[in-house]
């Protein structure tokens, strides 16, 4: 059984630039969330969605956006980048939500310069 | 607000004793308890979890055991082997309110197990 796949796994951005992540999360798994873990604030809930919806944000700013495909695939994207931006970014799949349980990927890490 | 704490960052513990980590929670809502351990540069692997129904849950050397009243949680390994040095995190979802389909982490633990 695949677990979660997250592309790319490195990135290096310039600030201003934006940016897309991907996220494929395990076959039949319907819920899908990112975090963004960076050294001063830990594992930061970024979004959740669950069959095309989002049905949870976190307190970032409106830089930070995701959506959701029919086939369960997510993405998430960072426009304007800052400085601050650069984290590892964890994708994480449940059946149903957080009471299932996540997987995580094993992450994109981003570097903005 | 931090929601889920641990306040020890760094355990240290020889190989075969008992490594207990700990995690405090602020928010009532919260009903479903997990424990995640992490290497640099990868995702969270998860370990063990438990609902608010019960008080402990085992799964091979790791013990979860939750103390509602007190709002605390704590992993216990036994015995502890090298390979457990890692990160841990705590964990924490509420099927309702504004924590509805997202883990509220703690800061982690940092566990080293000495041979």
């Amino acid at each position: 059984k695949a677990g979660v796949t997250q592309t790319p796994r490195y990135l290096i951005k310039t600030r201003g630039q934006q940016v897309t992540l991907s996220c494929s999360p395990i076959s039949g798994h319907r819920s899908v969330s990112w975090y963004q873990q960076t050294p001063g604030q830990g594992l930061q809930f970024l979004f959740e969605y669950f069959s095309e919806t989002q049905r949870n944000k976190g307190n970032f700013p409106g830089r930070f956006s995701g959506r959701q495909f029919s086939n369960s695939r997510s993405e998430m994207n960072v426009s304007t980048l800052e400085l601050g931006d650069s984290a590892l970014y964890l994708c994480a799949s449940s059946l149903q939500g957080a009471n299932y349980g996540y997987t995580f990927g094993s992450g994109t890490r981003l570097t903005v310069v | 607000d931090q929601q889920v704490k641990q306040n020890s960052p760094s355990l240290s513990v020889q190989e075969g004793r008992i490594s207990i980590l700990n995690c405090d929670y602020t928010n009532s809502m919260f009903d479903y308890f997990l424990w995640y351990k992490k290497y640099p540069a990868e995702g969270p692997t998860f370990l063990i979890s438990i609902s608010s129904i019960k008080d402990k849950n085992e799964d091979g050397r790791f013990t979860v055991f939750l103390n509602k009243s007190a709002k605390h949680l704590s992993l216990h390994i036994v015995p502890s082997q090298p390979g457990d040095s890692a990160v841990y995190f705590c964990a924490a979802s509420a099927v309702t309110g504004t924590s509805y389909g997202k883990l509220t982490f703690g800061q982690g633990t940092i566990l080293t197990v000495h041979p």
